[in-house]
């Protein structure tokens, strides 16, 4: 595999499931993201994780549990969602070097959520 | 903070025809800029970037984009469109660390054969 790969591609839950979302990147980048991306809105950068530690929460409600174990993997666990929570979740790597967010990022496919 | 305006929500040309879309930041700074694209199903995919030096940058696919200070712009041109150029072009900007990327709202581009 090669990039920035996402699992499931599509997920339908209920409001009381759990489930999680993985992200996996093959680039040996040190940092990733999550972003939500909701219809007609642009796109909601989520999580921050750099060298494996958070560093910026965009006031993202307590439903959403992101992780990231080392730095090729990241997982975002839910539970207990809105309806409003349906969208395409897309995970992004990037090399950060010396703590400059601004080398490109390189995004995966997404994993379409829809919550019942 | 910084921030990312896409004044064209969605735009139809003809294969052949040549393509501008527009971008408008704002940012303190020096900006870091990025155009990615988004095939429907797909994820973003890295079309350009302007760091800093020559202000027309080349990117993937034959399109380039043109960094204006004075009018705070990064608008993305392409001589001849394609049918496979269909899709949503989002234009981002970056700053320095602890600003993450802001991301415009995006142009969807529609291509008639």
């Amino acid at each position: 595999e090669t990039g920035v790969t996402q699992t499931p591609r599509h997920l339908v839950m209920g409001m009381t499931n759990k489930k999680s979302l993985k992200c996996e990147q093959h680039l040996g980048h040190n940092a990733m993201y999550w972003y939500k991306q909701s219809a007609k809105k642009p796109l909601e950068l989520m999580f921050v994780y750099s060298l494996e530690e958070r560093v910026e929460n965009n006031s993202v409600p307590s439903r959403f549990s992101p992780e990231c174990p080392n730095s090729s993997h990241l997982f975002l666990h839910l539970h207990t969602l809105q309806p409003e929570d349906s969208a395409l979740y897309l995970c992004a790597s990037s090399q950060d070097r010396d703590r400059q967010p601004h080398n490109e990022q390189f995004f995966g496919p997404g994993t379409r959520l829809t919550v019942l | 903070a910084q921030s990312v305006t896409q004044p064209d929500i969605h735009i139809t040309v003809s294969e052949g025809a040549s393509l501008e879309l527009r971008c408008n930041y704002s940012y303190g700074a020096t900006p870091y800029l990025f155009w990615y694209v988004q095939s429907p199903g797909q994820g973003l995919q890295l079309l350009l970037k302007y760091f800093s030096g020559d202000t027309l940058v080349q990117g993937i696919k034959g399109f380039e984009a043109e960094f204006k200070r004075s009018q705070s712009s990064f608008n993305l041109r392409k001589p001849s469109v394609h049918w496979s150029d269909a899709g949503e072009y989002f234009c981002a900007v970056g700053g320095d660390y602890g600003q993450n990327f802001v991301f415009g709202p995006g142009t969807r581009l529609s291509v008639l054969p």
